[in-house]
């Protein structure tokens, strides 16, 4: 499809499970991202990873752990979420880095539940 | 404020008609700008982009941006029941991209 492939693409986990997100692209991209999408409210940014090197953490909880290790792949490492951390999160990656226009290329992305 | 406001919609028009699609940003040094297309249950794709003031077209889709005035339209031509779906329009500056919430697009048979 776009060349970035995410698993699983539903996750249902209790609040105490420990769980994670994989996310790898085929398009030879140096910039990867993690975004969370609610219902009715704008994509949120949580990380940005340039060249295996995160250059953005949006205050995001220390409950979402991510991990690049190399260009191709990144995870989302979860631990005790909470309810409202339901949602669908994006995977994407882009050809350039900083100064540059970015396109971004997503992933099917993962639904999450939290119970 | 927040940075990329849309209207949320439902937008309704009928199979034929123009849908026409609103953006305002905050920040004046932006200076590239996406329309993103999300059917249900999908991922966003790109579908258009637009850098300068003016017009630009590409198939049914036209992209318009006004700098001074700080917002950005999309017109969808011809609209086709295919077109239903949430447009997001996104705002970038430096390396952070901004997206609006999006404005959800019904087109009627």
């Amino acid at each position: 499809e776009t060349g970035v492939t995410q698993t699983p693409r539903h996750l249902v986990m209790g609040m105490t499970n420990k769980k994670s997100l994989k996310c790898e692209q085929h398009l030879g991209h140096n910039a990867m991202y993690w975004y969370k999408q609610s219902a009715k409210k704008p994509l949120e940014l949580m990380f940005v990873y340039s060249l295996e090197e995160r250059v953005e953490n949006n205050s995001v909880p220390s409950r979402f752990s991510p991990e690049c290790p190399n260009s191709s792949h990144l995870f989302l490492h979860l631990h005790t979420l909470q309810p409202e951390d339901s949602a669908l999160y994006l995977c994407a990656s882009s050809p350039n880095n900083r100064h540059s226009n970015e396109k971004l290329f997503f992933g099917s992305g993962t639904q999450l539940s939290v119970l | 404020q927040k940075e990329v406001e849309q209207n949320s919609g439902p937008l309704s028009v009928p199979e034929g008609a123009i849908a026409s699609l609103n953006c305002t940003y905050s920040d004046r040094v932006s200076q590239s700008f996406f329309w993103y297309r999300q059917y249900s249950g999908k991922s966003p794709e790109l579908i258009m982009s637009i850098y300068s003031n003016g017009d630009k077209e590409d198939g049914r889709f036209t992209a318009q941006l006004n700098k001074a005035s700080q917002y950005v339209s999309l017109l969808i031509r011809d609209s086709q029941p295919s077109d239903s779906a949430t447009y997001l329009c996104a705002v970038h500056n430096d390396y952070k991209l901004s997206f609006g919430a999006g404005t959800t697009v019904t087109v009627r048979a």
